[in-house]
């Protein structure tokens, strides 16, 4: 079964600063996404950022940017320009190819310092 | 176009009790999927459905856990005869059409339910 390890329970990052979320996963299939979700405290899962495996390039929405080592089966997320509104639970998140099914890691809580 | 709606947003059983959780897909959403959430845990899926079929319970446990979309209506997940490990939060999420990339894919803010 795959499994996504989030090893980070909390991170903290200076206003405007950098701050790399990591995670990692477990899977033998070749045909698979990964993404990023921001669960605020309203509870409301946003989707991040995504990358499809078979790219090679790295995915990136604004001051959101993945590292995608395939062969490592890692997956970072870098949040840039950090702003007190990205303050939130940021869950890692795996799917097969077709299968209509997302599995999450634990979550790692980020706070933003003023 | 609203988002997806869940309702109640909180719910208050007691053991033994039913709970009735539901879901409305955002509009022109014919593909619903129920998660949980139990504390310090990510989501985990329980079910998929679409319009009147179940497509995968793979996640649903066993006995207790029911679920439904009808063809008219939200999607109701059902809890009969609660105990205090149900306690969770509840998610739906909907998407127009399976086969993904799941870009397409929108989370409700889900339904708190605690168990007395």
């Amino acid at each position: 079964a795959q499994t996504v390890t989030q090893s980070q329970p909390e991170m903290s990052v200076q206003e405007a600063e950098t701050v790399t979320l990591s995670c990692t996963y477990d899977t033998s299939e070749s045909d698979y996404y990964l993404f990023w979700y921001k669960q605020p405290p309203s509870r409301q899962m946003i989707l991040v950022i995504r990358q499809e495996a078979y790219k090679q390039q790295n995915a990136t929405e604004n001051r959101f940017s993945v590292n995608f080592q395939k062969a490592a089966k890692s997956f970072s997320l870098k949040i840039s320009d950090s702003q007190l509104g990205d303050a939130a639970m940021y869950f890692c998140a795996y799917e097969q190819g077709g299968s209509e099914k997302l599995v999450f890691g634990k979550g790692t809580k980020l706070t933003v310092n003023p | 176009n609203a988002g997806v709606m869940q309702n109640p947003r909180h719910l208050v059983r007691r053991r033994g009790q039913e709970a009735r959780l539901r879901c409305s897909p955002m509009k022109g959403h014919s593909h619903v999927y129920w998660y949980r959430q139990l504390p310090e845990e990510g989501l985990k899926f329980m079910v998929y459905l679409q319009k009147e079929n179940i497509i995968d319970e793979s996640g649903m446990p066993k006995e207790r856990f029911s679920a439904e979309f009808p063809k008219e209506g939200p999607s109701i997940l059902r809890i009969q005869q609660v105990v205090r490990g149900d306690s969770a939060a509840y998610f739906c999420a909907s998407s127009p059409a399976g086969g993904l990339p799941n870009e397409k894919l929108f989370f409700g803010s889900g339904t708190q339910l605690s168990v007395l």
